[in-house]
């Protein structure tokens, strides 16, 4: 069955370090998110790509970025962590623009 | 700013019961509404959409219906089970830059036994 991968699943880091979150998905959508979610702001958008090479700045892409070389794969990099950073960290895939995304099981982070 | 939201953020009704969840957004572009349902620990899992051009659409159980002149839509079960216990999220996307979806703070959702 195709699914959406994320690792690792939990991780603690310090502040100041590189770290990358892994988005793996066998569904060969050509859509790819990755979200945050914080409690009382619901799911926000970082970065999504429509398509290899293809790469665009969500609501909250500061301190973010990503990288589209296959179709499968859209890791999460952050340049140096921060405290702000401490979420949950969800990656989404879509066979089309509008419709419904299909979600991995998340990444807690916590930055200390 | 938030563009979507959802003003309760919990709800409990009765099993058997219809279970109304609220929505309303200010971006007058968006033009297509979906609702998330989240489980704890998991990702959440795409329930139904709307598209603009309609007022209703309906999928077993679950019916959302958009009031365009309100900027309103609500997502109806019924009846609600216990399994529908979760937090629900409303989320919507415009035409216009690049087809983002935004998503509302969600609504926790009780069903009791």
């Amino acid at each position: 069955d195709a699914e959406i991968t994320q690792s690792p699943r939990h991780k603690i880091t310090e502040t100041g370090r590189q770290v990358t979150l892994a988005c793996h998905q066998t569904w060969n959508h050509n859509n790819m998110f990755w979200y945050r979610q914080d409690l009382g702001h619901g799911l926000r958008l970082i970065h999504y790509s429509y398509g290899v090479q293809d790469t665009n700045k969500g609501e909250v892409s500061d301190g973010y970025s990503v990288s589209r070389s296959n179709t499968e794969d859209l890791p999460l990099t952050l340049e140096s962590a921060a405290s702000s950073q401490t979420s949950v960290y969800f990656c989404a895939s879509s066979e089309s623009t509008r419709g419904g995304q299909y979600f991995g099981p998340g990444t807690r982070l916590t930055v200390t | 700013d938030q563009q979507v939201k959802q003003n309760s953020p919990s709800l409990s009704v009765q099993e058997g019961r219809i279970s109304i969840l609220n929505c309303d957004y200010t971006n007058s572009m968006f033009d297509y509404f979906l609702w998330y349902k989240k489980y704890p620990a998991e990702g959440p899992t795409f329930l139904i959409s709307i598209s603009s051009i309609k007022d209703k659409n309906e999928d077993g159980r679950f019916t959302v219906f958009l009031n365009k002149s309100a900027k309103h839509l609500s997502l109806h079960i019924v009846p609600s089970q216990p399994g529908d216990s979760a937090v629900y999220f409303c989320a919507a996307s415009a035409p216009t830059g690049g087809f983002k979806t935004i998503f509302g703070a969600g609504t926790r959702l009780f069903v009791k036994a």
